[in-house]
């Protein structure tokens, strides 16, 4: 299985900074990387698929950029409504695999 | 806009099997461009994907709970179907169904998730 792990495991930013997550893959991915956002109590949401593409309605202060072993995931200028846990998750090989998750709080 | 809804019990005995269905509604499950998926997450816990379905009825299952698990689909009610056998209290979760791309697999609508407690 291919192993997908993000730092840091949780983190806390004021409004209107910038955050920075990282997703690292244990074998070579290419470009097969996703990113979810799941709020308390809801299914995840996905917000950037094949590694930068951003999903229609998504906010563009969400951005995602990388390749191979190593993504990284940004909000621009964070805001109160993105309090919430984002996932990456890889599809290089089978079985699907998430990371371990990132809980993002306010400051 | 495709929405999918889980149901089934939410409580089920240690070393009896959870059966949960998925029924979908504004789209199919016929389509030829998705797989249809479950996955699972333990309270507090991060996300297991467990497999998913296609149409004709073909399978892929994670290695981790393969041995216990069926995922079926029924295109005459647009709906799909999850088994899994000999549970213990690891397999207390929240269960998502969700639809992935057949091309690239990312999944891009859930269910809103049901929980199902093992336990005695």
């Amino acid at each position: 299985d291919i192993q997908m792990t993000q730092s840091p495991s949780s983190l806390s930013a004021s409004v209107g900074d910038r955050v920075t997550i990282t997703c690292r893959a244990s074998q070579d991915i290419t470009n097969y990387l996703n990113w979810y956002q799941q709020k308390p109590g809801k299914a995840p949401k996905l917000l950037i698929y094949d590694v930068s593409n951003l999903e229609a309605g998504v906010p563009s202060r969400f951005s995602g950029s990388g390749s191979g072993t190593h993504f990284t995931f940004t909000i621009s200028s964070l805001q109160p409504e993105d309090i919430a846990t984002y996932y990456c998750q890889q599809y290089e090989n089978l079985p699907l695999t998430f990371g371990g998750g990132t809980k993002v709080e306010i400051k | 806009q495709v929405q999918l809804q889980e149901s089934g019990p939410g409580l089920v005995k240690p070393s009896e099997t959870l059966s949960l269905t998925c029924t979908v509604s504004g789209g199919s499950v016929s389509s030829t461009s998705y797989y249809w998926s479950w996955i699972r997450q333990p309270p507090g816990k991060g996300l297991e994907w467990i497999g998913y379905i296609y149409h004709s009825g073909s399978t892929n299952y994670n290695p981790s709970l393969e041995s216990r698990v069926a995922i079926s689909i029924d295109t005459s009610k647009n709906q799909f179907s999850l088994k899994l056998s000999s549970v213990t209290a690891a397999d207390t979760a929240v269960y998502y169904c969700a639809r992935v791309g057949a091309v690239a697999s990312f999944f891009d609508s859930w269910g809103q998730g049901t929980l199902v407690t093992v336990s005695s």
